[in-house]
């Protein structure tokens, strides 16, 4: 059974650091792009970043380029999301989404609150 | 970047009903596209993918159709367990983007 847990969220000061981690079973972890995707309270999905099997690929939308960082340790089957220069519009849920083109499995989120 | 826009924003049925949620992409996306629904408190799940294709597990009753841009989600006969927000997702190219949601009511 694929399986993807989050971990990490919190409450964090504005301007402070943060960093996610995901940890996936019941598949070939290396084996597939990953994705992270989040949702402000009661808004719309927005995704966040995506890496490619090896790591070597990156990809963000401009609202997280140069303050968030994804990466993956395929040893471990866990894919991570360090977020720096936190702002309170940051504040959501996120998930890690295994993809395959579509997201075909999600965790079941993590809560990020960013307030001073 | 591509924008996605679905409607109707939300969307109220009976039992049975059939229900169109839309999609218009604003360029060609080939069929990079995938439905998803969400439940409260819950994470998305995937419908469809490549425009028309169902995911594993997911009812016959949902379905999904491209005409050129337009992207649609059919289910046919609604259920209870088919109220939540629907969400289009095109992955042709970054910045990925979703479709606002529908949320889907009972009547």
């Amino acid at each position: 059974e694929v399986q993807l847990v989050e971990s990490g969220g919190g409450l964090v000061q504005p301007g402070r650091s943060l960093k996610l981690s995901c940890a996936a079973s019941g598949f070939t972890f290396s084996n597939y792009y990953m994705a992270w995707v989040r949702q402000a309270p009661k808004k719309g999905l927005e995704w966040v970043a995506t890496i490619s099997t090896s790591g070597s690929r990156t990809y963000y939308p401009d609202s997280v380029k140069g303050r968030f960082t994804i990466s993956r340790d395929n040893a471990k089957s866990s894919l991570y999301l360090q977020m720096n220069s936190l702002k309170s519009e940051d504040t959501a849920t996120y998930y890690c989404a295994r993809s395959t083109g579509s997201w075909d499995y999600w965790g079941q989120g993590v809560m990020v609150t960013v307030s001073s | 970047d591509i924008q996605m826009t679905q409607s109707p924003a939300s969307l109220s049925a009976s039992l049975e009903e059939i229900v169109t949620i839309t999609c218009q992409a604003s360029q060609d996306i080939g069929n990079y596209l995938s439905w998803y629904q969400q439940k409260p408190g819950k994470s998305p799940q995937l419908l469809i993918h490549s425009a028309t294709s169902l995911a594993d597990g997911v009812p016959s009753r949902f379905s999904g159709s491209r005409s050129g841009t337009q992207y649609s989600l059919k289910i046919n006969r609604l259920q209870v367990e088919d109220t939540g927000i629907y969400y289009c997702l095109q992955h042709y190219s970054a910045p990925w983007t979703f479709g606002g949601g529908t949320k889907l009511e009972l009547k």
